[in-house]
């Protein structure tokens, strides 16, 4: 079946650290690749998705390169805001076998925390 | 609406009553999911819609779980003889399209459901 596997946390940085969470996935067919954000007390944000191999999504100094030789999808950021504190989950979507690509699958999530 | 509405926010209650959720869709949103977040674990699938129809309830844990969508826009969510392991945040999200593509999910904030 489907699976994510991301980066347990907690993960602090300072203030304009760079940041990397990893991500790694399970799946048949070809998923597409997502990376939501958490903020305290919001519901699930969209932060960046790749639907097929070598995008690189991009959003808010946010990146992830969809790499299918190594199953990953590693969100990163060159110099993280105290704003960025949050929990960050990478997920995935993939057809089933009546081509059906609903279903979201998602890694337990990491928290970060950026401290001023 | 402008976003995904969830009621209650919180609800609390005891070992064995009956309790529902309610989700209130962005207008025009054809295709609903609800998900189920314990805690320090990502969201699982529980149930889509597709209108009116639920399209794969494979996600619904047990027969004490049940989910309508009558008019294709509002669902609500009814778990029956609740069990403290219902426990969770659930999670209600909309898109505008189902089944095929990448599809991009707007979620509500959550109803946290503590059972004692």
């Amino acid at each position: 079946g489907n699976s994510v596997t991301q980066m347990e946390g907690p993960v602090t940085l300072s203030e304009e650290a760079f940041l990397t969470i990893n991500c790694t996935y399970t799946a048949t067919g070809y998923p597409s690749l997502f990376w939501y954000v958490q903020y305290p007390g919001e519901g699930l944000q969209l932060l960046l998705k790749a639907t097929k191999a070598d995008d690189k999504g991009s959003n808010k100094g946010f990146e992830a390169t969809y790499r299918k030789e190594t199953t990953s999808f590693h969100l990163e950021k060159g110099s993280v805001q105290v704003s960025d504190s949050a929990v960050y989950f990478c997920a995935l979507s993939a057809p089933d076998s009546g081509g059906s690509n609903y279903k979201l699958t998602f890694g337990k999530g990491t928290l970060l925390t950026v401290n001023p | 609406g402008a976003g995904v509405s969830q009621t209650p926010s919180n609800k609390v209650t005891e070992k064995g009553k009956y309790v529902e959720l309610r989700c209130d869709p962005i207008s025009g949103h054809t295709a609903l999911y609800w998900y189920r977040q314990s805690l320090g674990q990502g969201p699982e699938f529980l149930i889509y819609f597709q209108g009116t129809g639920a399209a794969d309830d494979s996600g619904l844990p047990n027969d004490r779980f049940f989910a309508v969508r009558p008019e294709g826009s509002v669902s609500t969510l009814k778990i029956q003889r609740t069990e403290r392991g219902d426990s969770a945040v659930y999670l209600c999200a909309s898109s505008s399209v189902g089944g095929s593509g990448a599809n991009v999910l707007t979620f509500g904030a959550g109803s946290r459901l503590t059972v004692l």
